[in-house]
């Protein structure tokens, strides 16, 4: 079946360091791929999105490129801030609007 | 997008006793999904809880332990029957609807409901 695999933390990085966060899928077809974020005590939001292959999604300097390829959605971020400090959860759609979850990579950001 | 109130955000619990975990939208939905994600695991979806008909359930989930209502388009309960530790988790509401972001329908999260069994 559908999976998703992210690579594990927690990365912890410098603030203004460059950010990628590795995130692979196994699917039948192209579904659409997500980049969910969970700040501290918060729910899930939308960090940014592709829906068909070579799309790039892109939100608050974040970006991932679908790449059908290497069945790869890689997160990265030019210059972190400590304020990006979270949770990053990339997922993808399955049928009937359900999303299959990756388990998650905490990013720690120090000043 | 969507917001979602889900009540209560934590709760420490008793092994065998029951909990309703209540979600409010603040805009009818067609669909209302419930999700848990376990200490140090990924999220993983219980059901899908759609008005005026029975919730759909994922593989390892049942109805017995999980009962769903949804009684109209802007609410929807779950309940966790006969607790016990292993099903501390966060449970967390979701709704589909219209994204901020490339205008594709997505999905909006509550903040979740921490649970501790004892």
């Amino acid at each position: 079946g559908n999976s998703v695999t992210q690579m594990e933390g927690p990365v912890t990085l410098s603030e203004e360091a460059f950010l990628t966060i590795n995130c692979t899928y196994t699917a039948t077809g192209y579904p659409s791929l997500f980049w969910y974020v969970q700040y501290p005590g918060e729910g899930l939001q939308l960090l940014l999105k592709a829906t068909k292959a070579d799309d790039k999604g892109s939100n608050k300097g974040f970006e991932a490129t679908y790449r059908k390829e290497t069945t790869s959605f890689h997160l990265e971020k030019g210059s972190v801030q400590v304020s990006d400090s979270a949770v990053y959860f990339c997922a993808l759609e399955n049928q009937g609007g359900k999303l299959i979850f990756g388990q998650g990579t905490e990013l720690s950001v120090k000043p | 997008s969507a917001v979602i109130s889900q009540k209560p955000s934590r709760d420490i619990c008793q092994r065998g006793t029951s909990l309703t975990i209540q979600c409010q939208v603040d805009s009818q939905v067609t669909m209302m999904f419930w999700y848990r994600q376990q200490p140090g695991q990924s999220l993983t979806l219980i059901a899908t809880a759609n008005q005026g008909s029975e919730a759909t359930y994922e593989s390892g989930f049942v109805i017995d332990k999980f009962p769903i209502s949804r009684p109209n388009l802007t609410f929807s309960t779950l309940t966790v029957s006969n607790m016990s530790p292993e099903d501390s988790s966060i449970y967390l509401c979701s709704v589909e609807g219209q994204g901020g972001i490339s205008g594709a329908n997505v999905l909006t999260f509550g903040a979740g409901s921490r649970l501790t069994v004892l």
